[in-house]
């Protein structure tokens, strides 16, 4: 069975410094795993994925998380945060069940930047 | 490139009145389809999937049910809304292959009342 645990449900960062959002997965198989964000009443947009290839994913906005397997984590980072950052981010495990991606969502983080 | 429309953006409704919103997706074909809820301060739920016409599967007994009458077209519906059926409904769809993230549209804020 797969699984998604995002480890902190909020994250207080100020403009400029860098944002850190942790999530590790459990999964049977390799997995792949993708990062996505939400902004208020709207929907959720893909920032990056990975799908065992390169480890270090670049993503849109200047994001990127690090696959770690002996860890069982896929953070997400960026060097330098933007007030346009704050959102909710979501942590997902991708598996292949039934004949339809079966998405694991974690339970979010939401991301404040304060000026 | 692919593009997916959800409307309505914003709903009100009374309690034990039907419920339609509509979903369609363009720029690509045989997608595979979902319907998505998620209530204040909680995660995303999947509600229905379909990896083709007619072909609905639904992750939790409910309320509501699921309709995909086209290639590109997935309906949520439901005869008589309930308190509890209020929150923020998102379609997505996404491609047959295992690695497919999903897409997202915008969402419908369903308020009950």
């Amino acid at each position: 069975a797969q699984s998604v645990t995002q480890l902190d449900s909020h994250v207080s960062v100020s403009e400029g410094t860098p944002v850190l959002l942790r999530c590790n997965y459990s999964s049977s198989y390799s997995p792949s795993l993708f990062w996505y964000v939400q902004h208020p009443n709207k929907g959720l947009q893909l920032l990056l994925k990975y799908t065992s290839a390169a480890t270090l994913v670049k993503g849109i906005n200047g994001f990127e998380a690090e696959f770690k397997k002996s860890e069982t984590s896929f953070h997400l980072t960026k060097p330098s945060a933007h007030m346009s950052d704050a959102a909710e981010y979501f942590c997902v495990v991708s598996g292949f069940s039934g004949g339809y991606n079966k998405l694991i969502f974690g339970a979010g983080t939401r991301l404040a930047v304060h000026p | 490139s692919q593009t997916i429309h959800q409307w309505p953006a914003t709903l009100v409704q009374p309690v034990g009145s039907p419920l339609s919103l509509e979903c369609t997706v363009e720029g690509t074909s045989n997608p595979n389809l979902y319907w998505y809820r998620q209530a204040a301060g909680r995660g995303l739920q999947l509600l229905f999937y379909s990896v083709g016409i007619g072909q609905i599967s639904s992750e939790v007994p409910q309320n509501l049910s699921a309709s995909r009458p086209q290639d590109r077209q997935f309906i949520l519906s439901s005869k008589k809304l309930l308190l509890s059926d209020s929150g923020f409904y998102l379609c997505a769809w996404s491609g047959q292959g295992v690695n497919s993230p999903l897409h997202f549209g915008n969402g419908t804020r369903l308020t009950v009342t």
